[in-house]
Formats: structure tokens, sequence, C-alpha cells
């Protein structure tokens, strides 16, 4: 049972990536998804959340506009593309599974994938 | 949004100390609090859930309490395994299901 990011980079203020989550071990399609970030040296943030069917989405205000969480159930892979990045987007960002109580707590962790926005 | 606060931001104490980690929510959550334990270089595990509930797997000397808007995370005999960041988190209502924002427990 393991989550694996990927895509992560050192990119431009106002450039994009795209980050990817394999999902292994459990029914993907059961789970409602969530990337949290984190900072360099700060606390842990919610950043997007999608539930099962990938209709229904969340967004952080500070990314709204800007980022796009999306799943593909049947490859069991959750993304995050992340258009016009800036510096306060440099973080730690973690694939989390919500499950548990109400499915609404991480209770599976990816190990990260680190995104610097630098020039 | 409801935002999380938590005291002290960091702590140190001594091993077999019991510790007792406080966080506040600006508006009632009921029982919907979470603790989350950060070891350094590790990413978050669950600890406690609906406020009092330990995750499977987490030891008795971990314990959680609370409801409405007061809650907090005691952790009795401590151990050097112990030392990281704790967070807590709501999960009531809509997303976003906000952290706190850490209380760093050192020995």
């Amino acid at each position: 049972v393991e989550l694996v990011e990927s895509g992560g980079d050192l990119v431009q203020p106002g450039g994009s990536l795209r980050l990817s989550c394999a999902a292994s071990g459990f029914n993907f399609d059961n789970y409602l998804m969530s990337w949290i970030r984190q900072a360099p040296g700060k606390g842990l943030e919610w950043v997007a959340n999608i539930k099962v069917g990938g209709n229904d989405k969340y967004y952080v205000d500070s990314v709204k506009g800007r980022f796009t969480i999306s799943r593909d159930d049947a490859k069991n892979s959750l993304f995050l593309q992340m258009n016009s990045l800036t510096v306060e987007d440099t973080a730690v960002y973690y694939c989390v599974r919500l499950g548990g109580d109400l499915g609404r707590l991480g209770d599976l962790w990816g190990k990260g994938t680190q995104v610097i926005v630098s020039s | 949004d409801i935002q999380m606060t938590q005291s002290p931001s960091s702590l140190s104490a001594s091993l077999g100390d019991r510790v007792t980690i406080t966080c506040r929510a600006s508006q009632g959550i009921t029982n919907y609090l979470a603790w989350y334990q950060q070891k350094p270089g590790e990413v978050p595990k669950l600890l406690v859930y609906a406020a009092s509930i330990l995750q499977s797997g987490v030891p008795s000397r971990f314990s959680g309490s609370g409801s409405g808007t007061d809650f907090t995370l005691s952790i009795s005999n401590l151990q050097l395994e112990d030392v990281g960041t704790y967070y807590c988190q709501r999960y009531n209502g809509v997303p976003p299901y906000s952290f706190g924002p850490g209380t760093k427990v050192e020995i």
C-alpha cells in the first residue's frame, strides 16, 4: 500500500509543473484524494482535494485558478497541474489518501515531491 | 474558513515527562479533530481522530481529549522517539480541513 509522487522540479516564476501520484495496494477509486504541501521549515497546508469520480473538487484560495487537481481511476493516479507558479508555491507536495473517520483523514501519505520556484 | 491555533509553538521536556499540547478552533467543530505526528525528516502520521480515538498502532501513552473549540494532546512518559512536530487538524464540514501551525516537541 503506497503512494509515490513525481514531477517536482526547479521552475522559474510564472512557469508550470504537473505533479503525478501513483497509488498501489488499495482500491484507489474508493477514496477521496488530496494534495497537501509543506513549505521549507513550515507547517502543513491543504492545497486541493478531489472526490471519487473526479467531479467534485476543492482548492485553497491561494491556488484557485492556477492549480487543477484531477484523477484517473483506471490508472490509479492523481495529478496536480500547477500554472503561474510563484515563489510562495515552493514546498514539498504530498499526495494523501483521505480515509478513516468520514473519509477525511490523511491515513496514507506519499514521501512527497519537491517543487522549487526560483529565478 | 475555520482557523486552528496551537500552543505552545515548541516545548522541551525530559524523558518520562508528561507533556500537553493545546489546539483551539475558531468555531465549534464538535469532535472532528485529528492529531498528526511528523518526526524529523519523515512524513506526517495520523495519531488521533475524533478528538480522542487512537489510530491503530499508536502507543497508549498518547491521549487526546476535548470537544467544541478546545482540544488537547497529551504524551505521558515521553520517549526519545516522540521528538517531532505535532499538528492538529479539523475535519468537520467542508474543506479546507485546515491544520494548526504545529508544536515542536524536543527532549
